[in-house]
């Protein structure tokens, strides 16, 4: 596609429920991020992927979060049991380069957890 | 955590007016980056400024670095409502394979 695709766009979940997002990355980008914003604030980086490898997961903030990107295209975040503090956008972004470049951001999900 | 802060937090101009965002940083960078963002969308990246470079200009954007004072800048000239919006530096940096480390943001609004 001509951008990065993200769905669902909206998400409510129950406290306890889990959630998978998609990412569906520019075409041929070989580099795909996971942000978490939180409201009013900056995006806070989760996982990074080089193809099909996951090369950092630091940003994952419990081993409730999960993310995969088995054939090095599209990508899925997985959040079980989810919180109410997991309440945030998901944004997903790609790029053609490494990790010091421009990176181009989908329109994220928004995940309410009730 | 992160790296990048600005200054103001919020900034409230009138139409043709310019517009100053300032970022400051802690660590070297490999370069730095604005971004903006529209109420409920995604980030939009802006311009990239590198380490070796003092200026850059894209159209109505001017964006400065100071890598003695860890310091970045980003001018809007004669602004417009359309650039209403949230505005974040990001840096990459200089050593290491971290990712882009994003501040949180100047939210501007331009009235018409």
């Amino acid at each position: 596609g001509a951008g990065v695709s993200q769905s669902p766009r909206y998400k409510v979940a129950k406290r306890g429920q889990d959630v998978a997002l998609r990412c569906d990355p520019i075409s041929g980008h070989v580099s795909l991020f996971w942000y978490q914003q939180a409201l009013g604030q900056g995006p806070e980086f989760l996982t990074y992927f080089q193809n099909e490898a996951q090369l950092d997961k630091s940003g994952l903030p419990s081993d409730r979060f999960f993310a995969e990107r088995p054939e090095g295209s599209v990508s899925t975040l997985k959040i079980q049991r989810t919180q109410q503090e997991d309440s945030a956008v998901y944004l997903c972004a790609s790029s053609s380069r490494d990790r010091t470049g421009t990176i181009y951001f989908g329109e994220g999900s928004w995940l309410t957890v009730v | 955590s992160q790296q990048g802060e600005e200054d103001p937090q919020a900034l409230s101009i009138q139409e043709g007016e310019n517009a100053t965002m300032n970022c400051s940083y802690k660590t070297s960078i490999n370069n730095l980056q604005w971004y903006r963002q529209n109420s409920g969308r995604g980030l939009v990246h802006l311009i990239l400024i590198r380490s070796n470079e003092r200026e850059k200009h894209s159209g109505r954007l001017r964006v400065t670095l100071d890598t003695s004072k860890k310091s970045s800048s980003l001018l809007i000239t004669a602004s417009r409502a359309a650039d209403t919006a949230s505005y974040f530096c990001a840096t990459a940096f200089q050593v290491g394979n971290t990712p882009l480390v994003f501040g949180k943001g100047t939210r501007l609004s331009v009235i018409a």
